[in-house]
């Protein structure tokens, strides 16, 4: 069974150039959510869909902005990127939206460098 | 509010003994489930075990257990004969209930590296 893919891999941006990350789930997994990591930061969360809708967003600025297809692949775009967006951005799916014991599978993430 | 605490940055262990990696939480929601992930330095975060809050048994999953103490709020993942490859990154987190949604939140992450 395939787990979590996302491409690229790896990227180089210029600062206000715009991003689009990709994401397609374990298959049977209708739930995606994106997360930021840095090394100051942490990890958090970005947002969540579940059945194309957004379920839950986290504190980040419109410039980032996500959908998900019907074949629950799913893509982030961060617009007039900033030198602070650098970071690695996984994203993660589960079976469904609830429960506590929804456990989530990560991909390998996506490696973004602005310049 | 949610929250996952792990005091300890980084650990050294030797390799073929055990160490105990530490995770407290707090949350008022009565059903949550603890999670444990690795991430080595490709960047990919590895699901490693679960504890459901419900759950009477501390789970398992070869060489990994958690020893769960609900009392104490603390999920600490024991990992037995350490081996080189154990050498990572290892973030302890939790799925709950706040505000109306299931949040997961992760703690800030403890460096384990394992000496031959």
């Amino acid at each position: 069974k395939a787990g979590v893919t996302q491409t690229p891999r790896y990227l180089i941006k210029t600062r206000g150039q715009q991003v689009t990350l990709s994401c397609s789930p374990i298959s049977g997994h209708r739930s995606v959510s994106w997360y930021q990591q840095t090394p100051g930061q942490g990890l958090q969360f970005l947002f969540e869909y579940f059945s194309e809708t957004q379920r839950n967003k986290g504190n980040f600025p419109g410039r980032f902005s996500g959908r998900q297809f019907s074949n629950s692949r799913s893509e982030m775009n961060v617009s007039t990127l900033e030198l602070g967006d650098s970071a690695l951005y996984l994203c993660a799916s589960s079976l469904q939206t609830g429960g506590s014991g929804n456990t989530i599978y990560f991909g390998e993430g996506s490696w973004l460098t602005v310049v | 509010a949610q929250k996952i605490t792990q005091t300890q940055p980084g650990m050294f262990v030797q390799e073929k003994e055990a160490v105990t990696l530490d995770c407290t939480y707090d949350t008022s929601d009565p059903s949550y489930g603890l999670f444990w992930y690795k991430q080595p330095s490709s960047g990919e975060m590895i699901f490693l075990i679960y504890q459901g809050s419900y759950d009477q048994q501390n789970a398992t999953e070869g060489r990994y257990s958690l020893n769960f103490q609900k009392a104490r709020k603390s999920a600490n993942l024991v990992i037995s004969a350490s081996q080189l490859g154990d050498s990572a990154m290892y973030f302890c987190a939790m799925r709950a209930n706040s505000g109306g949604y299931q949040k997961v939140t992760f703690g800030t992450g403890t460096k384990l590296q394992v000496i031959p």
